[in-house]
């Protein structure tokens, strides 16, 4: 089945540290991939997204590359932030009518 | 406006109580979900409504009762929960069609005792 994996939390960094969360996907077709975000007290916010092999979908700092020969759709931020810390969820869409399948997500601290 | 606003922001209840959930947004997005939260897991999908018509019920028990009254409003109708049902409730909606880019709201966070 399709299915998204994540590296296990939680992961504290200091502050300015060069942030990557890996995820990789199982899926029987071309998935659409995303990175949801939740703050504290919040609900998820899409943080970015890819839609087809080699895309890089980027917004406020974080990264993150479809790579189809992997299977991966890792985040990276090169210099995180207090305000960072939050879960961060790797999903995937099969196909549009598809509920989303999420990862179990990934807890970030950031000490300043 | 690109907000989903849900209310109210907590909720205790008794097993016997009936309760309702309300979410809003005026985006003027056509597709609408229920998701539940557990603590430190990822959202699980409930309900999804497409053109204010049911189109996904992720077989969830009936004392879970789902409402579109129109496109703008989401209601979730709770009735005899049990405690395992305490958890973070969340509403999102996308523009047109299902799974396109979903914005959340904050949530509902519910207690059953």
């Amino acid at each position: 089945g399709n299915s998204v994996t994540q590296m296990e939390g939680p992961v504290t960094l200091s502050e300015e540290a060069f942030l990557t969360i890996n995820c990789t996907y199982t899926a029987t077709g071309y998935p659409s991939l995303f990175w949801y975000v939740q703050y504290p007290g919040e609900g998820l916010q899409l943080l970015l997204k890819a839609t087809k092999a080699d895309d890089k979908g980027s917004n406020k700092g974080f990264e993150a590359t479809y790579r189809k020969e992997t299977t991966s759709f890792h985040l990276e931020k090169g210099s995180v932030q207090v305000s960072d810390s939050a879960v961060y969820f790797c999903a995937l869409v099969l196909n549009r009518d598809d509920k989303i399948i999420f990862g179990k997500g990934t807890r970030l601290h950031i000490l300043p | 406006d690109t907000e989903v606003t849900q209310t109210p922001k907590h909720l205790v209840m008794g097993m016997t109580n009936k309760k309702s959930l309300k979410c809003e947004q005026h985006m003027g997005h056509r597709a609408m979900y229920w998701y539940k939260q557990k603590a430190k897991k990822p959202p699980e999908l409930m309900f999804v409504y497409s053109y204010e018509k049911l189109s996904i019920n992720e077989s969830v028990p009936s004392r879970f009762s789902p409402e579109c009254p129109n496109s703008s409003l989401l209601n979730l109708h709770l009735h005899a929960l049990q405690p395992e049902d305490s958890a973070l409730y969340l509403c999102a909606s996308s523009r047109g069609e299902v799974n396109e880019k979903l914005f959340f709201g904050s949530g509902t966070q519910l207690s059953v005792l």
